[in-house]
């Protein structure tokens, strides 16, 4: 079952704009996580944030929480062609089932 | 740097065919889990194990098992494999201790079955 829904399926920049992706779920959480995929390759984890946190930071990479509306989103700042990949938000099911959105596939361009 | 490696990267198999994918972890990590990742679809979760020769049933287990004999090696196995079964394999594994936390993945295994 879905627990996260990212918003757009897609977005496409020219290099040096900003990325924002947001992620919705249903159920209570503990943390909420970013994932960034490569085309055809591993999930490569970017950020978690706790749920008694509102934001945080790394690098280029800022995340918000808001526990009341169930949501998150994603800030990539000063984006780059290396950027482009698809990003998954994440949230437990449970104490060991990390259930993941549908994805926000981001195309920079040059 | 934790390392999660898979057997194969691509793979290609026939109806009926047993087909093994071998996952493993160098950071000593409690749980390792497989997913398969099909357009549309997203990542939905196998099988996982949090201990050695524990399993737990993800979503989707029809047709697979899967073996875990040492702690860092987490094998899927599809029985007989049918064509339905074509999708992205990833295996990842994480360190909880009771704080569910980061999970890291392999580089994924494209599996086609003819």
């Amino acid at each position: 079952s879905q627990q996260g829904e990212e918003d757009p399926q897609a977005l496409s920049i020219q290099e040096g704009e900003n990325a924002t992706m947001n992620c919705s779920y249903k159920t209570s959480i503990n943390n909420l996580q970013w994932y960034r995929q490569n085309s055809g390759r591993g999930l490569v984890h970017l950020i978690l944030i706790r749920s008694n946190e509102r934001e945080k930071h790394s690098g280029r990479l800022r995340v918000t929480l808001d526990t009341s509306k169930k949501s998150s989103s994603l800030l990539i700042t000063a984006s780059r062609a290396a950027d482009t990949a698809s990003y998954f938000c994440a949230t437990y099911q449970g104490a060991q089932k990390l259930v993941f959105g549908q994805g926000t596939r981001l195309t920079i361009n040059p | 740097d934790v390392k999660v490696t898979q057997s194969s990267r691509y793979l290609v198999k026939r109806t009926g065919e047993k087909v093994f994918l071998e996952c493993v972890q160098d950071m000593d990590h409690e749980n390792m889990f497989w997913y398969r990742q099909d357009p549309g679809l997203g990542l939905r979760l196998i099988y996982f194990s949090y201990d050695v020769k524990m399993k737990e049933k993800g979503d989707i287990p029809e047709g697979y098992s899967v073996s875990r004999e040492k702690k860092e090696r987490f094998s899927l196995i599809l029985e007989s494999a049918s064509t339905n079964q074509t999708s992205m394999y990833l295996c990842a594994s994480s360190f909880d201790r009771g704080r569910p936390g980061e999970q890291f993945f392999g580089p994924g295994t494209r599996l086609t079955v003819l």
